[in-house]
């Protein structure tokens, strides 16, 4: 089973507007890390936010915000206010606590339409 | 700028040659990390070094390996090079080694044409 699943391959979003992108993972730990990423085209890896299990809130920085449903396994990146800058590639990762690994989804396009 | 240094940022090579790549961890973090992000085969972890020694390995090829020195920084050989291992390579650091749920901070990566 793949460990992070991201269903949607493109995404579309008016700018000013919200934008949810989706992840749901897979693990049996009780200690993992959640993570998402954006690629602009320019091809950086840059890191945008954490969710440990155990953090009872959801992570915030700033316009992104994390949706994390602990008991859907589901951890989806809400982007407010929309900017044109947000058109990028973003990814879904896992760490699980026994592991080393970091885990990544296949990735969704976002696109900021002005 | 994530602190993450890499080069060459661009390299294009013949198949079956052999190529290092290089990688910089950012100040004070002492695991790096591999990946081989291609169009079809999206973001793939490769392998992990913390503090010297091999942390954990994915999917990485015979034809692969990699090593990290006493500075810590880390380098990727790719030998018998074939058209298919052309992608971008990343390299990315994080503080902690296993059972450390802190981010990575990843590198500008170096783009392997493999032609």
């Amino acid at each position: 089973a793949q460990k992070i699943t991201q269903t949607q391959p493109g995404m579309f979003v008016q700018e000013k507007e919200a934008v949810t992108l989706d992840c749901t993972y897979d693990t049996s730990d009780q200690s993992y890390g959640l993570f998402w990423y954006k690629q602009p085209s320019s091809g950086e890896m840059i890191f945008l936010i954490y969710q440990g299990s155990y953090d009872e809130q959801n992570a915030t920085e700033g316009r992104y915000s994390l949706n994390f449903q602990k008991a859907r396994k589901s951890a989806n990146l809400v982007i407010s206010a929309s900017q044109l800058g947000d058109s990028a590639m973003y990814f879904c990762a896992m760490r699980e606590g026994t592991g080393n690994q970091f885990y990544f989804g296949t990735g969704t396009s976002l696109t900021v339409i002005p | 700028d994530s602190g993450v240094t890499q080069t060459p940022k661009h390299l294009i090579t013949a198949t079956g040659q052999r190529v290092t790549l290089r990688c910089s961890p950012r100040s004070g973090d002492l695991s790096v990390y591999w990946y081989q992000q291609s169009l079809d085969q999206g973001l793939q972890f490769l392998i992990q070094y913390y503090n010297g020694e091999e942390r954990a390995k994915g999917n990485i090829l015979e034809r692969f390996s990699a090593q990290q020195f006493p500075d810590l920084h880390s380098e990727l050989n790719l030998s018998s090079l074939e058209l298919g291992d052309s992608a971008l390579y990343f390299c990315a650091s994080s503080v902690v080694p296993a059972g450390g749920l802190y981010e990575q901070y990843f590198g500008p990566g170096t783009r392997l044409t493999v032609t």
